[in-house]
């Protein structure tokens, strides 16, 4: 286990609502990445923070926004969904910029 | 756009035989290139972090070399077993990435050993 957990597991949403995901980082790092896994592709990166500011984000509507807290654990935020942002959510947590430890994601289904 | 390709896809092995795979990067701009392994329903587990060209790192009957100049790396298994069976990905970070840790994930080759 790498000590960094994601909640919920699953979640079934309708398109045009708003979901939020919650990850909670491995102790002692300070870095959280977020990544979205479609069917058939490798993880995407949406964004990272890093003690407490984004730093980093791919290419991501803003309509997916972040959040990091004071104790480093962070939300992914998704408003107006779309089919298309079905998929699996990843969020990795680090020591600065070093390796990255992984959550077991969060599998979400837009209907 | 930066590409991340691995080789093959998918890969269906008997126990014992040894096998490897593919993992193909820009080869400029290099910081470093991940390997993850991923079981289904866990979260996908680091095995290698390689920096140097020609670094070759091994982890029990897992090994991987680096080839930055041309742009790729090898994982091999050795005696597979069905416990190795996974999802294999390869993760590429460019010197633009390390102050962010951005990595740029290939698709995965995905290992089934059978007993």
């Amino acid at each position: 286990e790498t000590g960094v957990t994601q909640s919920p597991t699953h979640l079934i949403k309708t398109r045009g609502q708003q979901v939020t995901l919650r990850c909670s980082s491995q102790s002692g790092h300070n870095t959280v990445s977020w990544y979205q896994q479609a069917l058939g592709q490798g993880p995407q990166f949406i964004f990272q923070y890093y003690r407490e500011e984004e730093n980093g984000r791919g290419n991501f509507p803003p309509r997916f926004s972040g959040l990091q807290f004071p104790n480093y654990s962070s939300e992914l935020n998704v408003n107006a969904l779309e089919l298309d942002d079905s998929a699996l959510y990843l969020c990795a947590s680090s020591l600065d910029y070093n390796e990255a430890f992984f959550g077991q994601g969060t599998r979400l289904t837009v209907v | 756009i930066l590409n991340v390709e691995q080789s093959p896809q998918s890969l269906h092995v008997q126990e014992g035989d040894s096998t490897n795979f593919t993992c193909s990067f820009p080869s400029s701009n290099f910081y470093a290139l991940h390997w993850y392994r991923w079981e289904t329903a866990k979260s996908p587990e680091a095995l290698f972090v390689m920096t140097l060209n020609g670094d070759e790192k091994k982890k029990g009957r897992i090994s991987a070399t680096l080839n930055t100049k041309e742009g790729y790396s090898y994982l091999y298994i050795k005696g597979s077993q069905p416990e190795d069976s996974a999802t294999y990905l390869c993760a590429f970070r460019g010197v633009w990435s390390s102050n962010t840790g951005k990595l740029i994930f290939g698709q995965g080759t995905t290992l089934q050993v059978k007993p």
